[in-house]
């Protein structure tokens, strides 16, 4: 079975440090991930994709990917209370199917 | 710019009863999806589709029909809800092709069977 594994945490940081989370996944088919934020009572809202590997920036974020290791994580820099959310881990399917594979979500808390 | 939406977004129904969600999309995406999501299960799939008229099953079928008759609406059935249908519902669209496969949900539907 195609799996997205993630620590459910959870992961406690202070305010202004970084936050690393990360993810691995089983399907070697997989092409496309992605980092979808969740807060408490929402619906996931996407923060990243990536589909190459290597490091892809954007503001406070980074999104890391290893295909190799299958392995994908999310460093966030200069974390704020208002980070504090779940972070979904995505990966496609594959097989060109259109469907992702998510994580369960790993509970991110900033403290001020 | 509306984009998805879902009705209704709060629901309490009883054992036994049918009822159905409904997920509109204005981007005219091809690909639409319903997720289940519970505490300690994360999101799971429970059907998609990928344009109208086309539907397939996801990870948890059991218990829910869907249809997509037009492209922006892809409704979803408890043909006889169950006690361990209450969960957390979100519709997801798609303009699927090689180069991203994102998806955007919507709002939520928050499901209670008594």
């Amino acid at each position: 079975q195609k799996e997205v594994e993630q620590n459910s945490g959870p992961l406690s940081v202070p305010e202004g440090a970084i936050a690393s989370l990360n993810c691995t996944y089983s399907d070697r088919g997989s092409q496309s991930f992605f980092w979808y934020r969740q807060y408490s009572g929402k619906s996931p809202e996407l923060i990243m994709s990536i589909y190459s590997n290597g490091d892809k920036e954007d503001g406070r974020f980074t999104a890391q990917l290893n295909k190799a290791s299958q392995y994908v994580s999310l460093l966030i820099r200069d974390s704020q209370p208002s980070d504090s959310a779940t972070y979904l881990c995505a990966a496609s399917s594959g097989g060109n199917t259109g469907k992702l594979i998510f994580g369960q979500g790993t509970t991110l808390q900033v403290k001020p | 710019d509306a984009g998805i939406t879902q009705s209704p977004r709060y629901k309490i129904t009883e054992t036994g009863r049918q009822v159905t969600l409904m997920c509109h999309q204005t981007w005219s995406h091809s690909y639409m999806f319903w997720y289940r999501q519970d505490l300690g299960h994360g999101l799971r799939l429970i059907y998609y589709s990928a344009a109208a008229d086309i539907t397939d099953k996801g990870e948890v079928p059991d218990g829910y029909v869907v249809s997509r008759s037009k492209t922006e609406n892809f409704p979803l059935t408890l043909e006889s809800a169950t006690r361990s249908q209450t969960s957390v519902y979100f519709c997801a669209s798609s303009e699927y092709d090689r180069a991203t496969e994102t998806q955007y949900f919507g709002p939520g539907t928050r499901l209670l069977v008594l």
